[in-house]
């Protein structure tokens, strides 16, 4: 599965919007982005994913480049309550997950 | 409620005992994986299975030992021949298809 590249650490303030980059430039065509966190000390929890057209839930909002590349997570409105770790993974859409990687992540903070 | 359950949240044990962590789903997932987590890095696959009876080594499956004798169970031991064996441990399960994987809240091991 083709690996991905974030940021280690990123800052927001509370009630604007975190954007959360993310590089997947060897990414596969049948490969879907996906995206979790991980409050600490908890496990992480799905977030969304997408193909190639960007993708929006109560949660947050994902938009993939034209080349599929890069793709960016928007937390519309961070709260104290999205501190945590944001991982961003690429997969096929079948085959389970033994395969994907979940690195570093980038480590979100919201401050007051 | 539908989900994935791991027990105990945090676990004591002297060093050269074995020790084994409950991991139960009821998702009716055939997928589910073991994984380590050491303080401020990402998530290390020890062992997964697909299927009942069956199961496969991830990239660190040494000092580690797992079973599938049931759909909805996953149980890990972790051995004395585990060099490092104090960490963040997690369990997932998914199906084979392309929705996320659910992660339980974590044991976290501690050896003296």
């Amino acid at each position: 599965d083709a690996k991905t590249t974030q940021p280690p650490s990123m800052d927001c303030a509370e009630g604007r919007a975190a954007n959360l980059p993310c590089n997947h430039s060897t990414i596969s065509g049948n490969e879907y982005v996906y995206w979790y966190r991980q409050i600490h000390s908890q496990g992480p929890q799905y977030i969304i994913h997408g193909l190639k057209n960007n993708e929006t839930n109560e949660m947050a909002s994902l938009i993939i480049t034209e080349d599929r590349k890069s793709s960016t997570l928007i937390l519309p409105h961070a709260t104290l309550r999205d501190t945590a770790v944001y991982y961003c993974i690429v997969r096929p859409y079948s085959g389970g997950y033994q395969k994907v990687t979940f690195g570093t992540g980038t480590k979100l903070q919201v401050i007051p | 409620d539908g989900g994935i359950t791991q027990s105990p949240k945090y676990l004591f044990r002297k060093e050269g005992q074995n020790v084994t962590l409950s991991c139960e789903q009821n998702l009716n997932h055939d997928a589910m994986y073991w994984y380590r987590q050491d303080p401020g890095q990402g998530l290390r696959l020890i062992y997964y299975s697909q299927i009942v009876n069956d199961f496969q080594k991830g990239d660190i499956a040494e000092g580690y030992s797992v079973s599938r004798e049931k759909k909805e169970s996953f149980p890990l031991t972790v051995t004395s021949a585990q060099k490092n064996p104090t960490a963040f441990y997690l369990c997932a399960s998914s199906t084979m298809g392309g929705t996320e994987a659910f992660f339980g809240q974590g044991t976290r091991l501690t050896v003296v």
